[in-house]
């Protein structure tokens, strides 16, 4: 069974500091990866998407980088700030454009000030 | 852009009753797709479709309908609500399945 595994389910660091998220998932057969944050009632923001042929992608403060061959991936936060504190969801696609993408549970992030 | 809307935000159902949640995006996405989230469980496919017409079940389908008439709208339907239907539900759509997914804000179901 295809499953997607986020550990520590939640995490705490005071501001300033990076930090690194981490993402395993069963089958290294993927089609694409997605980074999300969910804050407390809202929908998801998706941050980031690593297609199957790369090693990462940036945006801002984030860096997200995918490793197949060993299952895993992370989302690097680079100078954390209170207003990253929300919880950060890994998805992983399979089965090609029309698979479906599997959840982890998330990482509940807390950055105090 | 309004991006993908859902509404209801919140609903309170007594069981056994029916509705239908509301979901529109203004994006011209073709793929649209619709996920409960549970505590514990994570995100869960319930249905999608790939286009105007075109629907298919996700991993949790039963006690739920969708059809899709427009490219715009993807409504899912409970036809006869259960406590167990008690979820947060997420409307999302892309260009294609395999690209970036855009989700909506939520509807809050609660069958009693």
């Amino acid at each position: 069974k295809q499953e997607v595994t986020q550990i520590p389910a939640a995490l705490s660091v005071p501001e300033g500091e990076n930090l690194v998220l981490n993402c395993s998932f069963t089958d290294s057969a993927i089609y694409n990866l997605q980074w999300f944050r969910q804050d407390p009632g809202k929908g998801l923001t998706s941050l980031l998407l690593i297609q199957s042929s790369q090693r990462e992608q940036t945006s801002g403060r984030l860096n997200a980088s995918l490793d197949k061959s060993s299952g895993r991936s992370t989302l690097y936060i680079a100078a954390s700030q209170p207003g990253d504190s929300a919880t950060y969801l890994c998805a992983v696609r399979y089965g090609g454009s029309q698979g479906n993408l599997i959840f982890g549970k998330g990482t509940k992030l807390s950055v105090k000030p | 852009n309004a991006g993908v809307t859902q509404t209801p935000k919140f609903q309170v159902l007594k069981t056994g009753q029916s509705m239908t949640l509301q979901c529109a995006q203004d994006m011209n996405h073709e793929y649209m797709s619709w996920y409960r989230q549970d505590p514990g469980m994570g995100l869960r496919l319930i249905h999608y479709s790939v286009g105007a017409g075109i629907t298919d079940q996700g991993e949790v389908p039963n006690g739920y309908n969708v059809s899709r008439s427009t490219t715009e709208d993807f409504p899912l339907r409970l036809l006869s609500a259960a406590p167990s239907q008690t979820s947060v539900y997420f409307c999302a759509s892309s260009y294609g399945g395999g690209n970036e997914q855009f989700f909506g804000p939520g509807t809050r179901l609660t069958v009693l």
